[in-house]
């Protein structure tokens, strides 16, 4: 089946940048998408990247795809204390763009002052 | 404001008892989604449904169930069946133009 693997643990000091990668099997998808989790509370959407793009950039956020590798990775730049929480890459199942999303198990980022 | 609710946001049971989760969304969403959160798992979807009176299991659906009478609900129901009930449930719905999912607060549920 599709599977989307990322590491669990990221610590950075604030002001520093961090890079959370995630690599995935399906490579049929239109879109990838990274989410965000802060405590206690549903995800939303951080950003995404159609599957024809290379990069993606958006304020302080920028997002690689390696299609070769099949691998995503989540830039974040001048690192805050308020982007501590947890970031999931997701790939649509069976490719599509509707909402059957396969989750990776999510990267904890942790922003020391 | 547009949203999805999600009640109750803490939920205790005790073994062998059913649990229903409500979930209601108005941003007149076609398509709404169960994730099961685990620590250190990511989100696997649970049920699903495309449209109202319809709905189809996802990768873990032994031991719930669900309904879709209106549009706006989509309540999932964790029955006595399912081994390892302790989780936290996220209901979701999808906007058919960018396949974004948009969830709500969650809810947490124990099984004592």
């Amino acid at each position: 089946g599709e599977d989307v693997e990322q590491s669990l643990f990221l610590s950075v000091r604030e002001g520093d940048s961090s890079v959370i990668n995630c690599t995935y099997t399906d490579s049929s998808s239109t879109y990838l998408y990274w989410y965000k989790q802060e405590p206690g509370a549903g995800l939303q959407l951080l950003t995404y990247i159609f599957s024809n793009m290379d990069m993606k950039q958006d304020q302080r956020l920028t997002v690689l795809l390696n299609k070769k590798d099949k691998h995503l990775s989540l830039r974040i730049a001048d690192t805050q204390t308020g982007d501590s929480a947890i970031y999931f890459c997701a790939d649509p199942q069976g490719g599509t763009s509707y909402g059957k999303l396969t989750f990776g198990q999510g990267t904890i980022l942790t922003v020391h002052p | 404001d547009g949203g999805i609710t999600q009640s109750p946001k803490y939920l205790f049971r005790k073994e062998g008892q059913n649990v229903t989760l409500s979930c209601e969304q108005n941003l007149n969403h076609d398509a709404m989604y169960w994730y099961r959160q685990d620590p250190g798992q990511g989100l696997r979807l649970i049920y699903y449904s495309q449209i109202v009176n319809d709905f189809q299991k996802g990768d873990i659906a032994e031991g719930y169930s669900v309904s879709r009478e209106k549009k706006e609900s989509f309540p999932l129901t964790v029955t006595s069946a399912q081994k390892n009930p302790t989780a936290f449930y996220l209901c979701a719905s999808t906007d058919r133009n960018t396949g974004e999912l948009f969830f709500g607060e969650g809810s947490r549920l124990t099984v004592l």
